[in-house]
């Protein structure tokens, strides 16, 4: 069974940091790539960031570019996501997503439980 | 970018009726690149549609996607009371950035 658990998140004050891990199981790790995703309070889906298998190929949405940086360790089966510069607007529930292929489409088809970032002082 | 809009905000309906929720691209996407999923509150989203008309695994076939270049569409034939949740379009695997749209919101009328 595919499994990916989040862990990491919590309170943090305006310009902390913090750390988010996506422990995967029930596949393997090394040939998907991976994703973060985000669910503002209220606020509709918002894609954040995606490392390929290899992480030799990385994007990441404008909002978080040059604050938060996507990472993976094949070895660990772990994501993480390191958040810097914290801004009362990245409060949210984050989800690592795995990326799925199916012939020529794309998708992500397995999905963390979440993990709620609070930024607020 | 691609920007993805999704209408109507909030749709009312009863069970058994039949829902149709609309996402419009700003610009053309292929369709293998369009996916939908349903998100209840509490709960992670879940992938029901990909390559814009293909079922995922597990999705009954009352959710039925269909469209291409700008227009999009999901369809659920006869609503079950379970399907009453928010629904969100997303283009990923082609030009980053991976956008969703703002989600349909189907509540029970």
């Amino acid at each position: 069974e595919v499994q990916l658990v989040e862990s990491g998140g919590g309170l943090v004050q305006p310009g902390g940091s913090l750390r988010l891990s996506c422990a995967a199981s029930g596949f393997t790790f090394t040939i998907h790539s991976m994703n973060w995703v985000r669910r503002v309070p209220g606020k509709g889906l918002e894609w954040i960031s995606y490392i390929s298998s290899s992480s030799s190929t990385i994007y990441y949405a404008d909002s978080v570019k040059g604050r938060f940086t996507v990472s993976r360790d094949n070895a660990k089966n772990s994501l993480y996501l390191q958040m810097n510069s914290l801004r009362a607007e990245d409060t949210a529930v984050y989800y690592c997503a795995r990326g799925g292929r199916y012939g020529g489409s794309y998708f992500l088809d397995y999905w963390g439980q979440g993990m709620l970032v609070t930024v607020s002082s | 970018e691609i920007v993805l809009t999704q209408s109507p905000g909030t749709l009312s309906l009863s069970p058994g009726e039949r829902a149709t929720l609309s996402c419009r691209a700003s610009q053309s996407v292929s369709s293998s690149y369009l996916a939908w999923y349903q998100q209840k509150p509490g709960q992670a989203p879940r992938l029901l549609i990909y390559g814009g008309s293909s079922r995922a695994t597990g999705i009954p076939d009352r959710f039925s996607g269909s469209g291409s270049g700008t227009d999009f569409t999901l369809t659920i034939s006869r609503l079950e009371p379970e399907d009453f949740a928010v629904y969100c379009c997303q283009q990923y695997g082609s030009s980053p950035p991976y956008s969703f749209g703002q989600g349909t919101k189907l509540e029970i009328k």
